[in-house]
């Protein structure tokens, strides 16, 4: 079956560099990821999606690629801010159901 | 403003007690889940519906049921909860389309605590 990974070790970044959060999947490719945010005691909100035949998705400052031959999808933030801190996860989709991985939180230091 | 609710955002049950977590949504949105979010573990999905009165269980369904009598409202039921059933629980809905990539909008979730 399917599974999704991401990094649980936090990532600490300063204040306006790029923060890097990767997704790694271990089997079949999935048609789509998505990737969401999550802050404390709330629930996930969506951020993009990306298909499996797109290379690079942009919204604002955020950016997420995928790459099929590595099993991976990443997801920038540039100009990181503080009110960037929060956990970021990413989902595969395949159909109506999701998977989701762990998450990975980001904590950026002004 | 798009919404999904939950009854309780703490709740604190004795084990064997019938638990009851409610779930609304104002989207008129066909697709309901409920998921369970444990450190390390991520969110795994307990049942979800695609219509009234239709359910399929997800990846961890045991100990759980649901309830779907109105599009809106998606119950899960912890017919004789455990202490190991003690995590968030959050509650998800999503369009039904022909694109099988719709986001899910969550509810703030329900921290359930089983002593």
């Amino acid at each position: 079956s399917q599974k999704i990974e991401q990094n649980s070790e936090a990532l600490n970044i300063q204040e306006g560099k790029t923060a890097t959060l990767t997704c790694n999947y271990t089997n079949y490719s999935p048609a789509y990821l998505q990737w969401y945010r999550q802050d404390p005691g709330r629930g996930p909100v969506f951020l993009l999606l990306i298909r499996e035949n797109e290379k690079e998705k942009r919204k604002e400052r955020l950016k997420v690629t995928f790459d099929t031959t590595l099993k991976q999808s990443l997801f920038h933030i540039t100009a990181s801010q503080p009110a960037d801190s929060a956990t970021y996860l990413c989902a595969e989709v395949d159909f109506n159901k999701f998977y989701f991985g762990s998450g990975t939180k980001l904590n950026v230091k002004p | 403003d798009v919404k999904v609710t939950q009854s309780s955002r703490y709740l604190v049950k004795r084990t064997g007690e019938k638990v009851f977590l409610e779930c609304v949504q104002d989207m008129d949105h066909e697709n309901m889940f409920w998921y369970r979010q444990d450190p390390g573990l991520g969110l795994r999905l307990i049942y979800f519906s695609y219509d009234v009165k239709m359910k399929e269980k997800g990846d961890i369904p045991e100990g759980y049921s649901v309830s779907r009598e109105k599009k809106e409202r998606f119950s899960l039921i912890l017919e004789s909860a455990s202490t190991n059933q003690t995590s968030m629980y959050l509650c998800a809905s999503s369009l039904r389309t022909s694109a099988p990539y719709n986001e899910q909008f969550f509810g703030p979730g329900t921290r359930l605590t089983v002593l």
